[in-house]
């Protein structure tokens, strides 16, 4: 399967642990994009890189959040002292980097989070 | 700020056409996008249009674009049950991360 993949696909914890998700995005895809969906919501951008340079977060990313992309290939979200709030599913996605036109951003699975 | 708009349901006979409405604000999108959910899953990209253009059709998919009105419109020809799921609107600038409407539920009954 050479689509984005997601892990774990759901994660149960308890209120103030630490949680680390991973993406990895289509080969050769430059840019990785984390976005977060609530129920009943569409999703909301939390954070995109290219290659390995973090180039944009959202004021929805507090300090509790942080992402990498080390080596520009796959990335991390972890978030630290976890509250019942950041239950969601946290969804990531890549794209070319084509300079020029569209570049669509395709999706992964997705990774369900349930804080108690 | 940007938003984008959509009715949250939507009930169709198998068969019939499915018309799915979404309005937007930021003027300087230039492409809008259609994406498909089903339960539990993540989206699939059905397709997108380029703000200069007014229509696009993939097959069953008809998307129309009234840039002036910023209103889109995504059309499912011959809906079938599979269809049943949740379509996202969304609006960017090709390269730049995409504002998502809260989604539209459709619902096929056979």
């Amino acid at each position: 399967d050479t689509g984005v993949s997601q892990n774990p696909r759901h994660k149960i914890t308890k209120r103030g642990q630490n949680v680390t998700f991973r993406c990895d995005p289509i080969s050769e895809h430059n840019r990785l994009y984390w976005y977060r969906q609530t129920l009943g919501q569409g999703p909301e951008f939390l954070t995109y890189f290219q290659n390995e340079a973090q180039l944009e977060k959202s004021r929805l990313l507090s300090d509790r959040f942080s992402a990498e992309r080390p080596k520009g290939s796959f990335s991390t979200l972890e978030i630290q002292r976890t509250e019942q709030g950041d239950s969601a599913m946290y969804l990531c996605a890549s794209s070319p980097q084509t300079g020029f036109g569209v570049e669509t951003q395709y999706f992964g699975p997705g990774t369900r989070l349930l804080v108690l | 700020g940007e938003d984008v708009e959509q009715s949250l349901f939507l009930s169709v006979r198998e068969g019939d056409s499915s018309v799915i409405n979404c309005t937007y604000t930021d003027s300087s999108s230039t492409y809008l996008y259609w994406y498909k959910q089903e339960p539990g899953a993540g989206l699939q990209l059905l397709t997108y249009i380029f703000s200069n253009m007014d229509m696009k059709q993939d097959q069953r998919l008809t998307v129309l674009l009234n840039k002036k009105d910023k209103h889109l419109s995504l059309r499912i020809a011959d809906t079938q049950t599979g269809d049943s799921a949740i379509y996202f609107c969304a609006e960017g600038r090709g390269n730049t991360p995409l504002v998502f409407g809260k989604g539209t539920r459709l619902s096929v009954i056979a």
